[in-house]
């Protein structure tokens, strides 16, 4: 059983630049929530996705949009990149919401 | 009062000892308090986790003690082996985790 996956491993981007992150979940889970880490800090909470909706989002610009698809994987997009937004972006899922959360290895993304 | 204070923010023990990291908490809607462990490179990994009714958990090494009217919750690591260094998160749930800064534990020979 695969655990939660998640494309790319490693990107590079520029700022002012657009990207997109990929999750899918464990199998059998569908609920998936994003977490942006900064080198040395805790993940924080970027936003929720259950049943193709945005359930929860954290303190985040609107930049940073999500979205979930029919089979319970999810997407995270970045829009008009800063420098600051470069860090380890996670994906976790869980079963259903406010079950226990597995995470994958996590997309670094380095804005330069 | 959604944040979780973690320390220390590193350790060093040596092998066989003890390792014992600390949270506190202030929002008491936290339903659910998880420990992780996170390797270089690699995401974080659920250890072991406490609800709020219970006092200690135990699992193999690891045990969390939780303390409800003080709203802290900590970390024990038993017979410490070199394989623990890593970094551990607490973290607390409400709807979404909430996540500590993090303990870098360094277990040496």
């Amino acid at each position: 059983d695969a655990g939660v996956t998640q494309s790319p491993t490693h990107l590079i981007k520029t700022r002012g630049q657009q990207v997109t992150l990929r999750c899918s979940p464990k199998s059998g889970h569908d609920t998936v929530s994003w977490y942006q880490q900064a080198l040395g800090q805790g993940p924080q909470f970027i936003f929720q996705y259950y049943e193709e909706e945005e359930r929860q989002r954290g303190n985040f610009p609107d930049r940073f949009s999500g979205h979930q698809f029919p089979n319970y994987s999810s997407e995270l997009n970045v829009n008009a990149l800063l420098l600051g937004d470069s860090a380890l972006y996670l994906c976790a899922s869980s079963l259903v919401p406010n079950t226990e959360a597995f995470f994958g290895q996590g997309t670094r993304l380095t804005v330069v | 009062q959604q944040q979780v204070k973690q320390s220390p923010q590193s350790l060093i023990v040596q092998k066989g000892g003890i390792s014992i990291i600390n949270c506190a908490y202030e929002n008491t809607a936290f339903d659910y308090f998880p420990w992780y462990q996170q390797f270089p490179g690699k995401g974080p990994a659920l250890l072991i986790a406490i609800r709020p009714d219970v006092s200690e958990k135990k699992e193999g090494r690891f045990t969390i003690s939780f303390n409800k009217s003080a709203k802290q919750f900590s970390l024990h690591i038993m017979y410490s082996q070199p394989g623990d260094s890593a970094t551990y998160f607490c973290a607390a749930r409400n709807e979404k985790l909430t996540f500590g800064t993090g303990t870098r534990l360094t277990i040496i020979p």
